[in-house]
């Protein structure tokens, strides 16, 4: 049972460049949501989404975007990549909105922009 | 809002020895509780949570949490820990009766780092 899936693990970007993180989760959850983690900063929500069809700002959502693909995946996308943007991005699912907090991680993508 | 405040940074301990990580949180309204653990290299792990009734609450390993209302806090105890313990400690608080967007929503510490010395 593979839970959360990320990719790519790792990445390496420019100033300026654009990339996509690619989430999917096989537990038939509903809810999905992008995290960045920082050190010192705990873990930060960036975007979330409740259920298929629909996304929400979190708490930090400036310089990204969101696609909920179908019910199985929540893409996170760089536009333009800048410096501050350098941080561990862990997508999590949960079974619906009111889960009660528990949340589901994958492994982490580890970005660094140049 | 909700938020919380992990106390200290890194805990460094030697096997066998108890640890306490100390956790505080801020809500104007009733919130859930959690304590999730990240080993190295790895997405977070749930590892114990309150939601209601006893107010301890306790992990398969051995950890456990009380919440405590007047003190707005939601320590994690354990009275004798491995190696294998080592990783870092989050806790989190939710508010499921605040309404509109916070319904939901889980709020992150800093993390503690636990260090446990042979």
């Amino acid at each position: 049972n593979a839970g959360v899936t990320q990719t790519p693990k790792f990445q390496v970007l420019k100033t300026g460049q654009s990339m996509t993180l690619q989430c999917a989760q096989d537990m038939n959850h509903n809810s999905m949501y992008w995290y960045r983690q920082d050190p010192g900063m705990g873990l930060r929500l960036i975007y979330y989404s409740a259920s298929e069809g629909t996304t929400d700002k979190g708490e930090v959502p400036n310089g990204y975007n969101v696609s909920r693909l179908n019910k199985r995946e929540f893409s996170l996308r760089l536009e333009s990549a800048a410096p501050s943007q350098t941080s561990v991005y862990f997508c999590a699912s949960s079974e619906d909105w009111t889960s009660a907090g528990e949340l589901f991680f994958g492994e982490g993508s580890r970005l660094t922009v140049l | 809002a909700q938020s919380v405040t992990q106390l200290d940074s890194q805990v460094p301990v030697f096997e066998e020895a108890p640890v306490e990580l100390r956790c505080n949180y801020s809500s104007s309204v009733s919130v859930y509780l959690f304590w999730y653990v990240q080993y190295p290299n790895q997405g977070l792990q749930l590892l114990l949570k309150y939601l209601s009734g006893s107010t301890l609450v306790e992990s398969i390993n051995g950890f456990e949490a009380e919440f405590n209302k007047s003190q707005t806090s939601f320590h994690l105890r354990k009275p004798s820990v491995h190696i294998s313990d080592t990783a870092e400690y989050f806790c989190a608080v939710s508010s499921p009766n605040a309404g509109g967007t916070s319904y939901g929503k889980l709020t992150f510490g800093q993390g503690t780092i636990l260090t446990v010395h042979p």
